[in-house]
This record gives C-alpha cells, sequence and structure tokens, in this order.
C-alpha cells in the first residue's frame, strides 16, 4: 500500500540556520511521482517541486535543495540559510505512475524565529 | 491567467443546510480535484474527475456530490450538511501530473 511519512511534526530554528525537512515514502510501483507543497500561514498551497521515480538526480533552486535516494524510500528537503518567510506547513505527496490521487504525509510545521 | 479559483471564501451553514461550493480553472487542464483539509493532517480527496464527463470517488466521498459542469467548472456540493464537515476544501486541477490548487473555502457547519 502507498504511504508518505513526515515523522517530524514541528521544528523550530533561529534565521540563518540550515533545516531538513524528512519524507519518507512507501509504493510498489516502479513509476511514481514525489512532491513538496508549501502551505504559508495564508493557507495557499504552492507547488514546490516534482520528482520522478526515474530521475535520482538532486535539485537545487536557490536557498533549497532536494535528496532524493531510492535505497532509502525518501525524498527529503532542505532549506538553507533559513528565513522567517520559510515559515510554513510544508507536505510531501506521492503519487503512483497512473493513479489520479495523491498520497499526502501530515505536513511538517516549520518555525522559523528572527 | 487566475489559475485556479474557489468561492466562496468563506461559509458558515447550519447542520442539514446545502450549498454548492464552486470551482474553476483556466490552464485548460484535463483532471480537477476536491479536497478536505481538518487541522493537523495532510489533504484528503473527496472526489476527481479525470477528464469533462467523468467523475469518480476518491477516500472520503461520503455526504458529498459532485458536477464536472464543463472542462473548466468542477462544483461540491453538500446535500445535508453535518458538523463532521467542517474543512477547509481545497479545489485543484493538474495536467497531466503536478496539481495546482486554488485558495480554498473555509467552511464551519454548526
Amino acid at each position: 500500500a502507498q504511504k508518505v511519512t513526515q515523522a517530524q511534526t514541528e521544528i523550530s530554528v533561529v534565521e540563518k540556520e540550515d533545516v531538513t525537512l524528512d519524507c519518507v515514502y512507501e509504493t510498489r510501483d516502479t513509476t511514481y511521482y514525489l512532491f513538496w507543497y508549501k502551505q504559508p500561514p495564508s493557507g495557499e498551497l504552492v507547488f514546490l517541486i516534482r520528482r520522478n521515480s526515474f530521475d535520482e538526480q538532486n535539485e537545487i533552486s536557490g536557498r533549497y535543495s532536494w535528496n532524493f535516494q531510492k535505497s532509502t524510500s525518501s525524498f527529503n528537503f532542505t532549506i538553507t540559510a533559513s528565513q522567517v518567510v520559510d515559515s510554513a506547513v510544508y507536505f510531501c505527496a506521492l503519487k503512483e505512475g497512473s493513479n489520479y490521487q495523491l498520497i499526502w504525509g501530515a505536513g511538517t510545521k516549520l518555525i522559523i524565529k528572527p | 491567467n487566475a489559475g485556479v479559483t474557489q468561492t466562496p471564501k468563506f461559509q458558515v451553514l447550519k447542520t442539514g443546510q446545502s450549498m454548492t461550493l464552486q470551482c474553476a480553472q483556466d490552464m485548460n487542464h484535463n483532471s480537477m480535484y476536491w479536497y478536505r483539509q481538518d487541522p493537523g493532517m495532510g489533504l484528503r480527496l473527496i472526489y476527481y474527475s479525470a477528464s469533462e464527463g467523468t467523475t469518480d470517488k476518491g477516500e472520503v466521498p461520503n455526504g458529498y456530490n459532485v458536477s464536472r459542469l464543463n472542462k473548466r467548472e468542477f462544483s461540491l456540493r453538500l446535500e445535508s450538511a453535518a458538523p463532521s464537515q467542517t474543512s477547509v476544501y481545497f479545489c485543484a486541477s493538474s495536467e497531466p501530473i503536478e496539481q495546482f490548487f486554488g485558495p480554498g473555502t473555509r467552511l464551519t457547519v454548526l
């Protein structure tokens, strides 16, 4: 059965610290997609990144980076030099190949203190 | 290009009342979705529409109905609202993989 686990319910760090959000997934499909979404206090859901199961290259976008490791079924998200504006709930999600449904983790609430 | 829009933004209902949540997208996406988000939880899929003319149940369809009016619009109806349906409702669309979300409707059922 498919499942996404975000074991960190809440993380609090001081501004400029680096922080990593963990995501572990389970699936039997060989073709699947992983996502990260950001939900700031205003409530909207913002798409951050998609990773395909056949592409294990890590990705960097500014202060954000993602580490996809099939061997450990993990898709972790690191924010470097965190800023107060990064405070949000971050969700990891999984989509199996032909399935329309996204399977969501419970989310990690990230608090960046000034 | 507004993306995905939802109306209303907020709604308070009494138990037993009915209402329809509206969703529209201008990205020419084939697939559309309705989710609910309860406090401290991820999103749960209520219904989805893979393409115009089709709808399918998601994880939590009981108490809801949907209509895919055309390619742009996908509505969610609560026929007889219950307090357990108090939640934030999100509409999304996709083509074909990543989903893009509307701003949400905060619904309270008293």
